[in-house]
C-alpha cells in the first residue's frame, strides 16, 4: 500500500531563517506531488506541484521554492522565511495524470510558527 | 479563475441526523470533484470522488452529488455519529491543470 511522510511534524523558527520541509512516498511510481498550505481562515492553497523529477510547477508568487531530486521526494525550501510563512504545510500525491488529477492522498503535515 | 464555496462555515447537530453539506464552483470546465475530510491538526482523508461525467457517488452513510452545468455538489450524511465531528472539504479540478481548487470548508459538529 501506498504511504506518505512528512517532516518535520511541527517547527517554530525565527524570521529571516531557512526552511526545508521534506515529503516521501513509498509505495508507488511516479506520482504527481503537490505542496499545499493552509493558513488560518484562508483554507487550503496549492504552493507546487510536480509531474517528473525536476519538474516543478509554481501557483502563486512567494519566498518559497520545490524541489523534487528523485522521483517519490519533495522537498519545500525557503532562503529566508516571513511572518506570513506560519501555516499548516500538507504534502500530497496522486497517480500521474497529463489533464487533471486522480484522488489526491495527503501526508500528516507540518505545523510552521515563524516568530 | 475558478473559485469554490462552501456554506454553511460550521454547522452543529445532534447525533442521528441526515444532513446536507453544500460546495458550489464558479467555472463548470471541471475534470472532477472531490470530497475529504480533516480532522483537528491532521491531514486531509479523501471520502469521494464523482468525476465530471457521474451524477453522484456513495460510500457506506455518505452519498455526493454533482450538477456540472449549475455549479453544484452536495454531501448528503445519513444518520450522523459524533465521530463524523471535523472539517469538510470540496475541491474541484480543472480540465487544464493537474491541481486542486479548495474550498474553505464546513466544520461539522456532532453531539451526543
Amino acid at each position: 500500500s501506498q504511504t506518505i511522510h512528512q517532516w518535520p511534524a511541527t517547527l517554530v523558527q525565527p524570521v529571516g531563517s531557512p526552511l526545508s520541509l521534506e515529503c516521501t512516498v513509498e509505495g508507488t511510481s511516479n506520482p504527481n506531488l503537490y505542496w499545499y498550505r493552509q493558513a488560518a481562515g484562508r483554507g487550503l492553497q496549492l504552493l507546487f506541484y510536480s509531474v517528473g523529477i525536476g519538474q516543478i510547477s509554481s501557483e502563486v508568487p512567494q519566498n518559497l521554492s520545490a524541489s523534487r531530486p528523485q522521483d517519490r521526494q519533495f522537498i519545500l525550501s525557503s532562503k529566508k522565511l516571513l511572518l506570513s510563512d506560519s501555516g499548516f504545510y500538507l504534502c500530497a500525491w496522486s497517480v500521474r495524470r497529463i489533464r487533471g488529477t486522480d484522488t489526491q492522498y495527503f501526508g500528516p503535515g507540518t505545523r510552521l510558527t515563524v516568530l | 479563475k475558478q473559485e469554490v464555496t462552501q456554506i454553511p462555515a460550521a454547522l452543529s447537530v445532534p447525533e442521528g441526523e441526515n444532513l446536507v453539506l453544500n460546495c458550489s464552483f464558479t467555472d463548470s470546465a471541471i475534470y472532477n470533484l472531490q470530497w475529504f475530510r480533516q480532522d483537528p491538526g491532521k491531514g486531509l482523508t479523501s471520502l469521494l470522488l464523482i468525476q465530471s461525467s457521474q451524477r453522484e457517488q456513495t460510500s457506506g452513510r455518505l452519498n455526493a452529488s454533482l450538477d456540472k452545468s449549475s455549479g453544484r455538489s452536495t454531501l448528503y450524511i445519513a444518520a450522523s455519529q459524533p465521530g463524523d465531528s471535523a472539517t469538510y472539504l470540496c475541491a474541484v479540478s480543472n480540465q487544464a491543470g493537474t491541481a486542486l481548487i479548495f474550498g474553505k470548508g464546513t466544520t461539522l459538529s456532532v453531539s451526543s
